[in-house]
């Protein structure tokens, strides 16, 4: 069965306080790593898909990386309106479905 | 970029009736789209997967008849909660997988659905 952890359950950071959160996976035969971000009463607005190992996306104040046992979301110098909760999700085997985390849920603070 | 609507955003019924859920692609067509329920500071539970003209699938410990899903077009499905009861209430959430984005899922905004 897949699992996804995510550690942080929550975290609070000054603004500009740079920091990482953490999406840990067992799988089997891993098709893609996703991460989302969710505001409070909305649905996950998607931010990065990772395939392989290695791989690293960026946008904007955020890098994802993935290795093979893990993916870290890095956060460069936040501000308040990147406070949400942030999901990690895997996509393995044959299918499309996707298996989520439990999410991080960042607060930064002015 | 994609986007996927639900409608209705909220909604309130009484114990016994039956709500509709609607979840529409706008600019894109999806092969498959997906149920998810999510309770208060829950992460997202998949209910079901359903593919434009079959029937469709469910995970375990979801019931298919009380979760009616209608997948009748490449950019429209619905769920209807049948005979809902205040346990039914949760937040319903869409998506939409854009087969010319490597399968990447685009979610709607929600539905909160509260039974009284």
């Amino acid at each position: 069965e897949d699992q996804v952890t995510q550690s942080p359950e929550a975290l609070r950071l000054q603004e500009g306080e740079s920091s990482s959160l953490n999406c840990s996976y067992t799988v089997s035969g891993l098709r893609g790593l996703f991460w989302y971000r969710q505001d409070p009463g909305k649905g996950p607005e998607f931010l990065f898909t990772l395939y392989s190992a290695g791989e690293e996306k960026e946008k904007e104040r955020l890098k994802a990386t993935l290795t093979k046992k893990e993916s870290f979301l890095h956060i460069t110098a936040p501000k308040p309106e990147d406070s949400a909760t942030y999901l990690c999700a895997v996509q393995a085997g044959g299918g499309n479905k996707l298996t989520f985390g439990t999410g991080t849920q960042l607060k930064v603070e002015l | 970029g994609a986007v996927v609507s639900q409608h209705p955003s909220w909604v309130i019924c009484k114990s016994g009736t039956s709500v509709k859920i609607e979840c529409r692609s706008l600019d894109f067509q999806a092969t498959t789209m997906f149920w998810y329920r999510q309770f208060p500071k829950q992460s997202l539970m998949l209910m079901a997967t359903s593919n434009e003209g079959s029937k469709a699938t469910y995970e375990q410990g979801v019931e298919k008849d009380k979760f009616l899903i209608n997948h009748a077009s490449l950019t429209l499905s619905t769920l209807t909660v049948t005979s809902a009861h205040p346990e039914d209430s949760s937040f319903y959430i869409c998506s939409a997988s854009d087969p010319t984005s490597t399968d990447t899922q685009y979610f709607g905004p929600g539905t909160r659905l509260t039974v009284l």
